[in-house]
């Protein structure tokens, strides 16, 4: 596709739930983020993959938090045991290198609420 | 750390005025800094940036923004607004590092009204 895109574009989950979303980055990128934008608030960096190393996942905010990207395109980010503070907007952005010249391409984003 | 003041939750303006979203950052290095704009249901999209060289830097829609180091600021400014920029503006920055990871502020929702 054109664009990052992720799936789905909307998931709604009880308390206690595993849900998992999908970034499919553009192409070839070589870098991809995740952010969590919580209501009325900016994107905060949740991880970051050059190809399929995850370099950074200082943003995580507990251990009920995992990111994955195998083959180094698609990724997967997974909450276990979701809790009501987990709800917002999930975003993923991908660059086409890594390196602060690079333009991050964000997707439109997964709304996730927990019940 | 560094850290990112948006202070202006919302700006309503009218059509046609001049329009300013302030922006502060914090850190003891130096950053590199963005402006990404959020229009309803869609994805950010970077507006401009500021990597070095000329401290005014413009986007191809009217919109400018000038990085002033001894205030830590990067202001956005337009001149005229239109009604198609309405949207949530978020000014981010970056440090100088392989991961290029953003941090963002709380974003300023721009309402133009006719």
């Amino acid at each position: 596709g054109a664009g990052v895109s992720q799936s789905p574009r909307y998931k709604v989950a009880k308390r206690g739930q595993d849900v998992a979303l999908r970034c499919d980055p553009i192409s070839g990128h070589v870098s991809l983020f995740w952010y969590q934008q919580a209501l009325g608030q900016g994107p905060e960096f949740l991880t970051y993959f050059q190809n399929e190393a995850q370099l950074d996942k200082s943003g995580l905010p507990s251990d009920r938090f995992f990111a994955e990207r195998p083959e180094g395109s698609v990724s997967t980010l997974k909450i276990q045991r979701t809790q009501q503070e987990d709800s917002a907007v999930y975003l993923c952005a991908s660059s086409r290198m890594s390196g602060y010249l690079q333009e991050q391409f964000f997707g439109p984003g997964t709304r996730l609420t927990v019940l | 750390a560094q850290s990112v003041t948006q202070l202006d939750s919302q700006v309503p303006v009218f059509e046609e005025a001049p329009v300013e979203l302030r922006c502060n950052y914090s850190s003891s290095v130096s950053v590199y800094l963005f402006w990404y704009v959020q229009y309803p249901n869609q994805g950010l999209q970077l507006l401009l940036k500021y990597l070095s060289g000329s401290t005014l830097v413009e986007s191809i829609n009217g919109f400018e923004a000038e990085f002033n180091k001894s205030q830590t600021s990067f202001h956005l400014r337009k001149p005229s607004v239109h009604i198609s920029d309405t949207a949530e503006y978020f000014c981010a920055v970056s440090l100088n590092n392989a991961g290029n990871m953003l941090t963002f502020g709380g974003g300023t929702r721009l309402m133009v009204k006719p």
